[in-house]
Order: C-alpha cells, then sequence, then structure tokens
C-alpha cells in the first residue's frame, strides 16, 4: 500500500488552467476505474470533486475534470479561480476493500 | 441532507486505548459502508479502515493491521474506530466518510477530530 506520487505544488493565475498528475502501479491507478480527487481547505472537511476517473459530482464546476492513462491520473482545473486554492489528494481503489492517497498537491492561485 | 459528526478525539499518552465514533444523520446508516481516513502533516491523508454495511467484514491498512478496530451499532446510526496502542505516529485528524452508493467513493465526510498522542 504505497502512496500515489502527486506534485507537492502547482501554481497559475486566475483563470488559467492547473493540471494535478496522480502517479500508482499496476495494483491500483493501473487496474481499476476508481480514481476520486478531493478537495481539502484549511481546517474543513475533504469534498470530493471526481470520482470514477472521470465523473463530477452534482454541484461540482464543470471546470473540473478528470482523466486516466496507465498508472498516471490527472486532475485538471480550468479558469481557475480564488476558491479552488486548497489542498487536492487523489485516491485510488487498491483491491480486496484497501484504498490509497496520494500524498497531495497544494493549488497557489497567483 | 447528510451528515456526520466525530467525536472522541484528544490527547492521549502513548500505549494506551482511544475509541472514537462517527454519529449519521440524513441517510439510512444500515445500508452504508463507512470509512476511517487520517490526515496527519506529513504524510496528507491515509485511508484506514472499512466496514461493510451490516458489520459483516472490515477492512484495514497495512499501517494499522492488529491495532485499529473498527465497529459499528446500526440502531444507534454510529460507527467506532478503536485504536489499541496508541504511537506518537497515530497523531492526526481522523475522519469518517460515507462509502457512496456506488461504491469505491468517499461521497461525504465528517468534519474530523483531532487525537494527539504525546507523554
Amino acid at each position: 500500500q504505497s502512496a500515489l506520487t502527486q506534485p507537492r505544488s502547482v501554481s497559475a493565475s486566475p483563470g488559467q488552467s492547473v493540471t494535478i498528475s496522480c502517479t500508482g502501479t499496476n495494483s491500483d491507478v493501473a487496474v481499476y476505474n476508481y480514481v476520486s480527487w478531493y478537495q481539502q481547505h484549511p481546517d474543513k472537511a475533504p469534498k470530493l470533486v471526481i470520482h470514477d476517473v472521470t465523473k463530477r459530482p452534482s454541484g461540482v464546476p464543470d471546470r473540473f475534470s478528470g482523466s486516466k492513462s496507465g498508472k498516471t491520473a490527472s486532475l485538471t482545473i480550468s479558469g481557475l479561480q480564488a476558491e479552488d486554492e486548497a489542498d487536492y489528494f487523489c485516491c485510488s481503489y487498491a483491491g480486496t476493500y484497501t484504498w490509497v492517497f496520494g500524498g497531495g498537491t497544494k493549488v497557489t492561485v497567483l | 441532507q447528510v451528515q456526520l459528526v466525530e467525536s472522541g478525539g484528544g490527547v492521549v499518552q502513548p500505549g494506551r486505548s482511544l475509541k472514537l465514533s462517527c454519529t449519521a444523520s440524513g441517510f439510512t446508516f444500515s445500508s452504508s459502508g463507512i470509512h476511517w481516513v487520517r490526515r496527519t502533516p506529513g504524510k496528507g491523508l491515509e485511508w484506514v479502515a472499512f466496514i461493510w454495511y451490516d458489520g459483516r467484514d472490515d477492512y484495514y491498512a497495512d499501517s494499522v493491521k492488529g491495532r485499529f478496530t473498527v465497529s459499528r451499532d446500526n440502531s444507534k446510526n454510529t460507527a467506532f474506530l478503536q485504536v489499541h496502542s496508541v504511537r506518537v505516529e497515530d497523531t492526526a485528524t481522523y475522519y469518517c466518510a460515507r462509502d457512496s452508493p456506488t461504491g469505491y467513493t468517499f461521497d461525504y465526510w465528517g468534519q474530523g477530530t483531532l487525537v494527539t498522542v504525546s507523554s
């Protein structure tokens, strides 16, 4: 159960796009289409923004999108807004009812 | 609306035990699996444990297997995380989260309860 690999931080100006990568292994990301992404603001509970690789829950803006290729999943935030500044974590199902998270990426809106 | 509220955190000495609670409302608790996830300053989020909707099966991260026990009381809409022989590295904010109706996703989270392990 090794953590998925994410960049520590990314940044961009309002209106621009950022993409966060999430690299796993042939035991998790590569073999299951159960990658999810969570947004967490300081001292707040995590919030689901993407599930099943590409699906967006009701109420999540369509500027959030997800994708996957091989062992790497990605979250793209288009048209970046100030309220998008937060920590983002990817998570993958890893089989036998276990899950693994990434180390988290801090998104900074310049 | 779906709500999950954790309790039971605090300061605990190494080697002691503690029991966290997660009380749910706004959905049919007895139909949903419950996860426990913790956030530590250095390691980010870490999935800890999962219990089936009926409590029949439970699963754990390798890092806590043998020391953590998850349970639930569906008559009280409450899930529990028992932590035995706590270690300094167990210091974290512990969250409970609902397993989504389609599975494999944590769709609603509580606000968390802070556990600090210190002598």
